[in-house]
């Protein structure tokens, strides 16, 4: 079974306009971390978001937030007022404290429109 | 700071060749992960180190091998390339332990070296 499930491969966003974009994950791990990633065309991932498995607060940083459902297994992503700027691929990835790796989703491109 | 860095940025080999890949850490930290990206998916694992030990290895084939040096910098090697080797090297750093989930773990990536085999 896939570890990290992300079911829309693109999507559009109105420039200004709140997106959310989907995660779903699978572990039996009860100590777990999610993390979001933004990659630009260049390539480079960058660090979003961080959410701990035990976190009783939904994570905040700046215009990303994080709707954490543990048991729906969600993690959906939240950008408020998109910028044209915003427009990547978008990557959810676990890492479980049993294992030493991330496990990535495939992605979801987001594309902000003027 | 400096974050991580890699080289080259850009690769041509050729079927059957060797190649090796390098990466430095975000300063202070620790344990060094390679990662696999082929055009349209996600970055698949490949090996973790941590204080030059590997901690982890994903589903790669023996052709793939690395070593972290006592500066905590990182090469990967592949040998006898195959033109499905073509992909996006990324190199990441964590200034957690080998095997956490806290935000401390949170693994930053470096910019990457795109490999081409022809």
């Amino acid at each position: 079974a896939q570890k990290i499930t992300q079911t829309q491969p693109g999507m559009f966003v109105q420039e200004k306009e709140a997106v959310t974009l989907d995660c779903t994950y699978d572990t039996s791990d009860p100590s777990y971390g999610l993390f979001w990633y933004k990659q630009p065309s260049s390539g480079e991932m960058i660090f979003l978001i961080y959410q701990g498995s035990y976190d009783q607060q939904n994570a905040t940083e700046g215009r990303y937030s994080l709707n954490f459902q543990k048991a729906r297994k969600s993690a959906n992503l939240v950008i408020s007022a998109s910028q044209l700027g915003d427009s990547a691929m978008y990557f959810c990835a676990m890492r479980e404290v049993s294992g030493n790796q991330f496990y990535f989703g495939t992605g979801t491109s987001l594309t902000v429109i003027p | 700071d400096a974050g991580v860095t890699q080289s080259p940025t850009h690769l041509i080999k050729t079927r059957g060749q060797q190649v090796t890949l390098r990466c430095s850490p975000i300063s202070g930290h620790k344990s060094v992960s390679w990662y696999q990206q082929v055009l349209g998916q996600g970055p698949q694992f490949i090996f973790q180190y941590y204080e030059k030990e590997e901690r982890g290895r994903g589903n790669f084939p023996d052709r793939f091998s690395a070593r972290q040096f006592p500066n905590y910098s990182s090469e990967l090697n592949v040998n006898a390339l195959l033109l499905g080797d073509s992909a996006l090297y990324l190199c990441a750093s964590t200034g957690g332990l080998a095997g956490g989930a806290g935000s401390t773990d949170t693994q930053y990536f470096g910019p990457g070296t795109r490999l081409t085999v022809l």
